[in-house]
């Protein structure tokens, strides 16, 4: 099982500012299948970036992600209010499926 | 996008069993693979199982295994988590996802609101 851990696992930080999550793999997952989801209390997971470095439909550019092997990062530029959420990173490539254990972000 | 709306939740005791529902509307149900995906109260995201369109394909994740089985209808656009045996630490809310595979990639890409378990005496 491929075990997917995230960083840091909690941070608070004000609107405007840049942040970058983290997430490493316990074995090299191919970028095609690292995904980044978005959970806000009481919603669904939404899809944020697919293969490692794709926008999903109707998420802002101020999402990127990057990353290749066992070494990926979620970059949020010019963070909003709306971006208070938890973060989890998803591999798709080897069975069974796995989660980060997520990073939860505050904004001030 | 489509539509997926989880039923069958609820309050069962450690042993019984539960069958969970996933209504899909809005997309051609039989040409995807779908999951089961759950959460336990304040913890992160746990894959649960799959099955793929044709229904060809079934996975559980260990900690179900035995114990679980999803199945589908595609006549009636439905996903199925039976739930046997049931402990205390399969309580949680449970999500129907859709797979999307696109430009060699996979994700979930449609969630239902999720339905809650909770397994205590």
């Amino acid at each position: 099982e491929i075990v997917l851990t995230q960083s840091p696992g909690t941070l608070s930080l004000s609107p405007g500012e840049r942040v970058t999550l983290s997430c490493r793999a316990s074995q090299s997952v191919s970028g095609s299948y690292l995904n980044w989801y978005q959970q806000k209390p009481g919603q669904a997971p939404r899809l944020l970036v697919y293969g490692a470095s794709s926008r999903a439909t109707g998420v802002p550019d101020r999402f990127s992600g990057s990353g290749s092997g066992t070494d990926f990062t979620l970059t949020i530029s010019r963070l909003e209010p709306k971006d208070s959420a938890v973060y989890y990173c998803q591999q798709f490539g080897r069975s069974p499926i796995t989660f980060g254990q997520g990073t939860r972000l505050e904004i001030k | 996008q489509g539509q997926l709306v989880e039923s069958g939740g609820g309050v069962v005791q450690p042993g019984r069993s539960l069958r969970l529902s996933c209504a899909a509307s809005g997309f051609a149900f039989n040409t995807y693979t779908m999951h089961w995906v759950r959460q336990a109260p304040g913890k992160g995201l746990e894959w649960v199982a799959l099955v793929s369109s044709d229904v060809s394909i079934k996975y559980h994740a260990d900690s179900v295994k035995g114990r679980f089985a999803i199945s589908r209808d595609n006549s009636k656009n439905t996903l199925y988590l039976q739930m046997s045996g049931l402990r205390s630490e399969d309580t949680g809310v449970y999500y129907c996802a859709r797979e999307q595979n696109l430009r060699g990639s996979a994700f979930f890409d449609d969630w239902g609101q999720g339905s809650l378990v909770t397994v205590s005496s």
